[in-house]
């Protein structure tokens, strides 16, 4: 079936390193893909978006990387700070703006 | 804070009751979308309005609705509550009706538990 799967469910890195958090999607008809980031208790918040006409697309301390060959998705996080730990879903967008949401990939940012 | 919000934040009822969880969009965004997060089943698409009329459906049971109303907010509403109906159920509005590029917001979310 549709689905956008993560391939790790945990992430534990050290504050000040680069973090990378993978994603692979399903369908090559999507154009659009977007990464959430989602605290303890709150709700999914927009870090960075990409079409599928781009391979590359930079936000400030992120980067996300698309490879629509092997149809794999990633976020790069620079200088990761406690305050990056949390839970970040990959969502591949869908016709009638249904977006299909990866498991989940928990960041933990050791000081 | 995304501008999207829902009430009640926190909800407590008995199986087979009903229950209506309430959205309020961003400003100016047309677009609301209802979505359910449990711990088995993730984040899944239930159900998709654009300026009142329903755009998409997706995983939403017979016994959930969702109507969006003239003033663009949008209500959903569950009934014959069964355990397995307990989960965080989130809001989310776009300017249009989200094609790619078109950036969803979502909510703090609205916790259902059914007892």
């Amino acid at each position: 079936g549709e689905s956008v799967g993560l391939h790790l469910p945990t992430l534990s890195v050290q504050e000040g390193d680069n973090s990378i958090i993978n994603c692979a999607y399903s369908n090559s008809a999507s154009d659009y893909f977007i990464w959430y980031k989602q605290e303890s208790g709150k709700g999914p918040q927009f870090i960075i978006d990409i079409r599928s006409n781009m391979d590359k697309r930079q936000g400030q301390r992120v980067t996300v990387l698309l490879n629509k060959t092997v149809k794999h998705l990633s976020l790069q996080i620079a200088a990761t700070q406690p305050g990056d730990s949390a839970v970040y879903f990959c969502a591949e967008h869908r016709q009638g703006g249904k977006l299909i949401f990866g498991q989940g990939t928990e960041l933990s940012v050791k000081p | 804070d995304s501008g999207v919000t829902q009430t009640p934040k926190h909800l407590i009822t008995a199986t087979g009751q009903r229950v209506t969880l309430r959205c309020s969009p961003r400003s100016g965004d047309l677009s609301v979308y209802w979505y359910q997060q449990s711990l088995d089943q993730g984040l899944q698409f239930l159900i998709h309005y654009y300026n009142g009329e329903e755009r998409a459906k997706g995983n939403i049971l017979e016994r959930f609705s969702a109507q969006q109303f003239p003033d663009l907010h949008s209500e959903l509403n569950l009934s014959s509550l069964e355990l397995g109906d307990s989960a965080l159920y989130f809001c989310a509005s776009s300017v249009a009706t989200g094609t790619g590029g078109n950036t969803i917001y979502f909510g703090e979310g609205s916790w259902l538990t059914v007892v």
